[in-house]
């Protein structure tokens, strides 16, 4: 069973304020994806990044995938109250057959 | 479109009581997914159907958890009995065949006393 870690467990920032989240595993991972979470509602799809090295921009959010396919970055740049969220990464195992969440990263974004 | 709905919104149950909880994809998506998240946690697989086969259960604690998706469309997912840690959110997700993301639904909130 593949493991996906996810650090800081808890962020509080003030709005304006750049931070970056990171997701990782000992495994190689086919693909990974970002989800973001708020309260009482179920995750939303941000991102799928798929080849090593990868980055993606999403306005103000940034999305990188390692170079050996183990390990995923989310930057925010000048984070705004409305990013506040539960961010979780997901991903398959390189064969493609298990599907799994990291615990995510609580984000509060004070105004 | 409309995305996948779940109902009930909320649970509340003693242990030992039986509970079900209904999902019902976006149209068309032919793979189903049942996620247990309880608090503080990423979300866990249960159950992943493909139209109205189960590809992977693993996960799923089959001496109380039962799903069924008979039609390929709407699901169930059934306890029975309910233990106190059976408290989470359960999450349905759904996606289209041969693609990998998934939409959620708002997830059902079970509250065990």
């Amino acid at each position: 069973t593949q493991l996906l870690e996810q650090s800081p467990q808890f962020l509080s920032i003030q709005e304006g304020e750049n931070l970056t989240v990171y997701c990782n595993s000992s495994s190689v991972f086919s693909s990974l994806q970002w989800y973001r979470q708020e309260p009482g509602e179920g995750p939303v799809l941000l991102v799928t990044v798929v080849t090593g090295g990868e980055v993606k921009k999403l306005k103000r959010l940034t999305f990188q995938f390692g170079d050996a396919r183990k390990d995923s970055s989310l930057h925010i740049t000048a984070a705004q109250t409305g990013d506040t969220g539960l961010y979780l990464c997901a991903g398959f195992d390189n064969y493609g057959q298990n599907f799994v969440f990291g615990p995510g990263t609580r984000l509060s974004v004070l105004p | 479109e409309a995305g996948v709905a779940q109902s009930p919104r909320y649970k509340i149950i003693e242990k030992r009581q039986s509970v079900a909880f209904w999902c019902n994809p976006i149209s068309g998506h032919a793979t189903l997914y049942w996620y247990q998240q309880i608090l503080g946690q990423g979300p866990k697989l249960l159950i992943q159907f493909q139209n109205n086969g189960v590809v992977d259960d693993s996960q799923l604690p089959k001496d109380r958890f039962s799903a069924e998706r008979l039609k390929g469309v709407d699901s169930t997912l059934k306890i029975q009995p309910a233990k106190l840690e059976d408290s989470a959110v359960y999450l349905c997700a759904s996606s289209p065949s041969g693609r990998r993301e998934q939409f959620f639904g708002p997830g059902t909130r079970l509250t065990v006393l």
